[in-house]
């Protein structure tokens, strides 16, 4: 069975600090990861989607890492706005079209 | 920017009672997921259609269970007898190509009393 855990849970940040949070799976039977950002009352907004070993994505203050040689994943924000307070969630795609998600890290960002 | 969108958002009905969850994927999209997060647990998926009939489905996705694409752009998921279990935040996905992105629509809240 494919586990997918994230850490933390929840994450207090005070705005303008950097921060991450992990994404952790088993190595064998992976073929893909992705991260999404999920605001209450809205849909999960794709961030990244990423394959290979050693990829790295950016998309403006948010970026992601993946070694899947120890299976995990890091998501970076830089410089924390109160508009990146959401759920980041991480989802394994093991070889079928089925997305297996961790729980999500709460993420926080204090003015 | 296209988006996935569901109907309702959210849906009160007695144990027992049928109901039906209404997703329009995006227009060019030919896969299509159902996805549900129980409060406080994970995202768990549910079953996955292409081509007009199901490629993949869960445990979770018993015989109470069913999903229709009825015309070309709508998507349905039916719960014939809706248990307390089944309360749950529901989710309509949809992409291209499979395993590339999958996008999200803001999911029906369904609570079962």
């Amino acid at each position: 069975i494919l586990n997918v855990e994230q850490s933390p849970q929840s994450l207090h940040v005070q705005e303008g600090d950097s921060t991450n949070f992990t994404c952790s799976f088993p190595s064998s039977n992976f073929y893909a990861l992705h991260w999404y950002r999920w605001e209450t009352a809205k849909s999960p907004e794709a961030l990244f989607v990423m394959t290979l070993n050693g990829d790295e994505k950016k998309k403006g203050r948010i970026s992601a890492t993946l070694n899947t040689k120890e299976g995990y994943s890091y998501l970076y924000i830089k410089g924390s706005q109160p508009e990146d307070s959401a759920t980041y969630l991480c989802a394994i795609r093991g070889g079928a079209q089925k997305l297996v998600f961790g729980q999500g890290t709460r993420l926080t960002i204090n003015p | 920017e296209p988006e996935v969108t569901q109907t309702p958002s959210h849906q009160v009905t007695q144990m027992g009672q049928e109901v039906i969850l209404r997703c329009v994927p995006i227009s060019n999209h030919l896969y299509f997921y159902w996805y549900r997060q129980i409060l406080g647990q994970k995202v768990e998926f549910l079953v996955s259609f292409y081509n007009n009939e199901i490629s993949e489905k869960s445990e979770i996705f018993d015989d109470q269970f069913s999903v229709e694409r009825p015309d070309g752009s709508n998507f349905t998921l039916k719960i014939r007898s809706t248990k307390l279990e089944d309360s749950a935040m529901y989710f309509c996905a949809s992409d291209l190509i499979a395993g590339e992105t999958q996008y999200f629509g803001p999911g029906t809240r369904l609570l079962v009393l």
